[in-house]
């Protein structure tokens, strides 16, 4: 059963940059087959998805968050990373970790989430 | 941007069903999928490509999507099916979420 399980500091002080790492367990981040996500959620709003990996380092970002945004991948610690810079309170949210099974026909989902962890942005 | 749009509220009471719409430009020609969440929890996926149920998802649950509307189906709902659900497509290399809709069982 694939596991996946949020950490980094539930606080950031504005400006600064926030950092998330997400560890797959049951599993290997390196398999090819998968696309992985970060996605966020503000305490009583909708779900936002920040941006992607795949195993080779390609990614693709939310439009409205790429210029503050990068994700890596560390294949040798099944792990990948995710940095925003330049946060204000607006970033105050959960956020999730969550796989994208590769398949054919254009179709993109998650079939599995990490727990999240509430990260707040304040001084 | 894609936008996909939901009403914020259902309610309904148990044995009834519950078609919970999901609305964007030509969505039927995308595949859509569905989450739920609970109160403190993750998401987790109830239908996807359209109308595929994930193994564990109850046979109530049915999805179709055609024209410009998704819609979620929880056929004979039961109190456990209190939740949030949101539906997600795929439009310009983005991950694209619904704005959510809330079903209350009453």
């Amino acid at each position: 059963q694939v596991q996946l399980q949020e950490s980094g500091p539930g606080l950031v002080k504005p400006s600064q940059t926030l950092s998330l790492t997400c560890t797959v367990s049951g599993g290997s981040i390196s398999s090819g087959s998968y696309y992985w996500s970060w996605i966020r959620q503000p305490a009583g709003k909708g779900l936002e998805w920040i941006g992607r990996i795949y195993t080779s380092g390609s990614s693709n970002y939310n439009p409205s968050l790429k210029s503050r945004v990068t994700i890596s991948i560390d294949t040798s610690k099944n792990q990948f990373s995710l940095k925003m810079s330049s946060v204000t309170a607006a970033d105050t949210a959960v956020y999730y970790c969550a796989r994208d099974p590769i398949s054919s026909g254009s179709t993109y989902y998650f079939d599995y989430w990490g727990q999240g962890t509430l990260v707040t942005v304040s001084s | 941007s894609y936008e996909l749009t939901q009403p914020p509220s259902v309610s309904l009471s148990p044995g009834q069903t519950a078609n919970i719409t999901c609305s964007g430009d030509k969505l039927g020609d995308k595949y859509a999928c569905w989450y739920q969440q609970k109160p403190g929890q993750s998401p987790v996926l109830v239908i996807y490509q359209d109308s595929k149920r994930p193994s564990g998802i109850p046979e109530r649950f049915s999805g179709s999507n055609s024209g410009n509307t998704a819609t979620l189906t929880i056929s004979g709902t039961q109190a456990m099916d209190e939740a949030d659900y949101y539906c997600q497509a795929w439009d310009s290399s983005t991950y694209v979420f619904g704005t959510g809709t809330k079903v209350t069982v009453l």
